[in-house]
């Protein structure tokens, strides 16, 4: 069962504009919400995380946002670089110890 | 700091056959957690070890294993290989908090033909 989903598998967005990648999940019990970003031939690399005592957390041109009630999480990129072209994972904890990951979204930052 | 290093990169295998794949963790990172990755299903979590001991494991058949040894460094085995098992295998390690802003190694591609 996918308890993390990420419902657009692409983005395309012009360089300087604003990318803003979506991610839902099902499990009440998450309590940590993470975005990871993978370039091709490399693992994950984590890029900003968020408590759910929160509701954003910024950090440089990303800031997460988590809405509770609504079980969703969005990520901003402001501006968007051409090296942000690469795929990004919403990823969830329920301290048990495991990640949850949503299946992805490729973004295309274009010139 | 060194990174997580995984071998081998790149490995290609029989239907029937069996694999270990292997995991060296950031230095001072005690947990382990291994994910399989394949198109369009994100990454799937396997297992996470800690100090030799497995903490939680995913919804993989049994032919699926694994072990963390006295140093942290990691295997995980898959015996009995079929075609589906063919996936990115991705190792992360963490601090002790956990799970949390786990660190991932480059994966060990493995086709099962």
């Amino acid at each position: 069962d996918q308890q993390v989903k990420q419902n657009s598998p692409s983005l395309s967005v012009q360089e300087g504009r604003i990318s803003i990648l979506n991610c839902d999940y099902t499990n009440s019990m998450f309590d940590y919400f993470l975005w990871y970003k993978k370039y091709p031939a490399e693992g994950p690399t984590f890029l900003i995380s968020i408590s759910s005592i929160k509701d954003k957390n910024e950090d440089g041109r990303f800031t997460v946002f988590l809405n509770k009630s609504a079980k969703h999480l969005s990520l901003h990129i402001v501006p968007s670089q051409p090296g942000d072209s690469a795929v990004y994972f919403c990823a969830a904890s329920a301290d048990d110890y495991k990640l949850s990951f949503g299946a992805g979204t490729t973004v295309t930052v274009r010139a | 700091k060194a990174g997580v290093t995984q071998t081998p990169r790149y490995l290609i295998k029989t239907r029937g056959q069996q694999v270990t794949l292997s995991c060296s963790p950031i230095s001072g990172h005690r947990s382990v957690s291994w994910y399989q990755q394949t198109p369009g299903q994100g990454l799937q979590f396997l297992f996470e070890y800690f100090s030799e001991t497995q903490r939680n494991k995913g919804n993989f058949p049994g032919r699926f294993s694994g072990r963390q040894f006295s140093n942290s460094r990691s295997e995980m085995n898959v015996s009995t290989l079929e075609l589906g098992d063919s996936a990115l295998y991705l190792c992360a390690s963490s601090n002790d908090r956990g799970a949390y802003e786990q660190y991932f190694g480059p994966g060990t591609r493995l086709t099962v033909t």
